[in-house]
């Protein structure tokens, strides 16, 4: 089974800190997404990568930032933590069968 | 732009009858794909069902269908024989079919099965 790593369940960081969200997968995938999800507002995309070093911009790209140097491993970076990123934040890989595999998702809390 | 819209917040259905969870969408795009995801109390997500756009047959899988009506642009998802374990959210998506492969999510109705 192919497994979607995020390395912390919980999270809490004060405003103004570096936060780094790691995510690692298992089955060599190209495509990985970073997701914040909200109450009442499903899943918002924040960034997606296709390659190594290569990243796109999502729906709601502001305040964060990515990096990918290895294809297993899709960081999400906040630069400088706000309360308004509290939420709960949820990696996902793509293989090339349209499968689409999510992990167990950090949930963080910036005071 | 791509769209997805699920308009039921909420949904209350009675253990052992079945239930549909409305998803319609919006794209320019002449090839998609179609997706439904559950996310119990735990927070994983979790694949339930894949529809292509130029799919001729519905998806099944198990207790779960998609109706699929490409001229009105709706995915609904319909679930026979509700189970107590049934109780989650649940999320309709749509992927683009270029490079990106993008996957977008409506947000979300929260099903609850009565015993």
């Amino acid at each position: 089974d192919v497994k979607v790593t995020q390395s912390s369940r919980y999270l809490v960081k004060r405003t103004g800190e570096k936060v780094f969200l790691e995510c690692v997968q298992d089955m060599d995938h190209e495509n990985m997404f970073w997701y914040r999800q909200d109450p009442g507002l499903g899943l918002r995309l924040i960034y997606f990568s296709y390659d190594v070093k290569m990243k796109e911009k999502g729906d709601i790209p502001e305040g964060y930032s990515v990096s990918r140097e290895k294809k297993e491993r899709f960081s999400l970076i906040l630069e400088s933590a706000s309360t308004n990123q509290t939420s709960m934040y949820l990696c996902a890989s793509r293989d090339r069968g349209s499968v689409y595999t999510f992990g167990s998702g950090t949930r963080l809390t910036v005071v | 732009a791509q769209k997805i819209t699920q308009t039921q917040p909420g949904m209350f259905v009675q253990e052992k009858e079945a239930v549909t969870l409305d998803c319609t969408y919006d794209t320019s795009d002449p090839s998609y794909g179609l997706f439904w995801y559950k996310q119990p109390s735990s927070g994983e997500m979790i694949f339930l069902i894949y529809q292509g756009s130029y799919d001729q047959q519905n998806a099944t899988e198990g207790r779960y269908s998609l109706n699929f009506q490409k001229a009105r642009k709706s995915a609904n998802l319909v679930i026979s024989a509700s189970q107590l374990g049934d109780s989650a959210m649940y999320f309709c998506a749509m992927s683009r079919m270029d490079s990106s492969y993008k996957l977008i999510f409506g947000s979300g109705t929260r099903l609850l099965v009565r015993p």
